[in-house]
């Protein structure tokens, strides 16, 4: 089945810096690619995904890049605000998500004012 | 926010009782799936079911049991033969399960199961 390795586990940035979280995967059947952040006590929430035919994806202050020969994606948070503190879920997946997700183990991600 | 309900928030289990955790959408999703969180070990994946009267077991189904007899509910119960179940365990929900192409999740609040 897939695997999914996240970096860093913690990741402390002072506000307005930028934060980037690295995320492999195992299978290269592999086409969905979507980050989570929950916030402390909070549900997951969707906050940014990617499929395999695209190679970059851009949301105001995020961005997620794929690398598909190397397996990789990362996520990039640029103008870090107090708010941005949470804890950050790479995921990937076959057939778009339908079968489940498999998450990495999470960034817990600090922004020092 | 609203939209996919779990309950209790808490629950406490005792040796060799089987517990239900509920779980119930009323945004008439197809797919519904349950992750349990563990500190530092991210979610994993328990069972899903793409369709009503349908589901399949995830990476972690062991002890675990679900039932889907309505589009809106999917309660999972975690039976004496789950040794660890103490966790947080989470349901979510997706427009199709089936098509591939809806394929965001739609978290519950959770629930927090320990064991006495």
């Amino acid at each position: 089945g897939e695997n999914v390795e996240q970096h860093p586990s913690t990741l402390s940035v002072q506000e307005g810096d930028s934060a980037v979280i690295k995320c492999t995967y195992s299978d290269s059947a592999s086409n969905y690619f979507p980050w989570y952040k929950q916030e402390l006590g909070k549900r997951p929430q969707l906050i940014i995904d990617i499929r395999s035919n695209v190679g970059e994806k851009k949301d105001q202050r995020i961005a997620v890049t794929l690398n598909k020969t190397a397996k990789h994606f990362s996520l990039h948070i640029t103008e870090t605000q107090p708010e941005d503190s949470a804890v950050y879920f790479c995921a990937a997946s076959t057939r778009g998500g339908a079968d489940g997700l498999t998450f990495g183990k999470g960034t817990h991600l600090i922004i020092q004012p | 926010d609203g939209g996919i309900t779990q309950s209790p928030k808490y629950l406490f289990r005792k040796e060799g009782q089987n517990v239900t955790l509920s779980c119930e959408q009323n945004l008439n999703h197809d797919a519904m799936y349950w992750y349990r969180q563990d500190p530092g070990q991210g979610l994993r994946l328990i069972y899903y079911s793409q369709i009503v009267n349908d589901f399949q077991k995830g990476d972690i189904a062991e002890g675990y049991s679900v039932s889907r007899e309505k589009k809106e509910s999917f309660p999972l119960t975690v039976t004496s033969a789950q040794k660890n179940p103490t966790a947080f365990y989470l349901c979510a929900s997706s427009i199709d399960g089936a098509s591939a192409t809806n394929e965001k999740l739609f978290f519950g609040s959770g629930t927090q199961l320990s064991v006495l």
